[in-house]
């Protein structure tokens, strides 16, 4: 079974720019989730997304937000982007019920 | 307010010997603890879980040990390799279905040969 993956790898943009990266789950799995990992705040939970509903969220503001297909693959967008958006952002997916969760190899933004 | 804390940024053990990870909760509402670890330039990995009904897990060299009423568990592997070097980190889920993960924040992992 492949495993989730994540498109673009790397990203530069610039301040105020904005960006969407994109997921898609394991074949079978309806739950995405979003996490930032950043090396001050450490792995934080951005949102979640199952069956095309965003189901859980979390504290981030209003610029940061995401959607998910018919098809389970999910794009998170983040407008007007900041300096402390650089981080590496992190998809994961699972069944939907609580339970392990599999991530994919994460998107490295860098904002200048 | 850090839910998930793991005290210890780094630990190193010599090959063979166990290696103890540790992690505390503050959050009682917590019914589901996983393990994950992550190389450089890739997603977590996930290792083993624990339910709260349960106070241990084993898989193979990981055993998760789970003391609800310290909020504490521990990550022992046994014996430890130099492969498994890596950033190990706790997380925990709350009641209800939830898939979201409350992450602490590490501890890297050294095993030497």
């Amino acid at each position: 079974k492949a495993g989730v993956t994540q498109t673009p790898r790397y990203l530069i943009k610039t301040r105020g720019q904005q960006v969407t990266l994109s997921c898609s789950p394991i074949s079978g799995h309806r739950s995405v989730s979003w996490y930032q990992q950043t090396p001050g705040q450490g792995l934080q939970f951005l949102f979640e997304y199952f069956s095309e509903t965003q189901r859980n969220k979390g504290n981030f503001p209003g610029r940061f937000s995401g959607r998910q297909f018919s098809n389970s693959r999910s794009e998170m967008n983040v407008s007007t982007l900041e300096l402390g958006d650089s981080a590496l952002y992190l998809c994961a997916s699972s069944v939907g019920v609580t339970g392990e969760q599999f991530f994919g190899p994460g998107t490295r933004l860098t904002v200048l | 307010d850090q839910q998930v804390k793991q005290n210890s940024p780094s630990l190193s053990v010599q090959e063979g010997r166990i290696s103890i990870l540790n992690c505390d909760y503050t959050n009682s509402m917590f019914d589901y603890f996983l393990w994950y670890k992550k190389y450089p330039a890739e997603g977590p990995t996930f290792l083993i879980s624990i339910s709260s009904i349960k106070d241990k897990n084993e898989d193979g060299r990981f055993t998760v040990f789970l003391n609800k009423s310290a909020k504490h568990l521990s990550l022992h592997i046994v014996p430890s390799q130099p492969g498994d070097s890596a950033v190990y980190f706790c997380a925990a889920s709350l009641l209800g279905g939830s898939e979201k993960l409350v992450f602490g924040k590490g501890t890297k992992l050294t095993v030497n040969p």
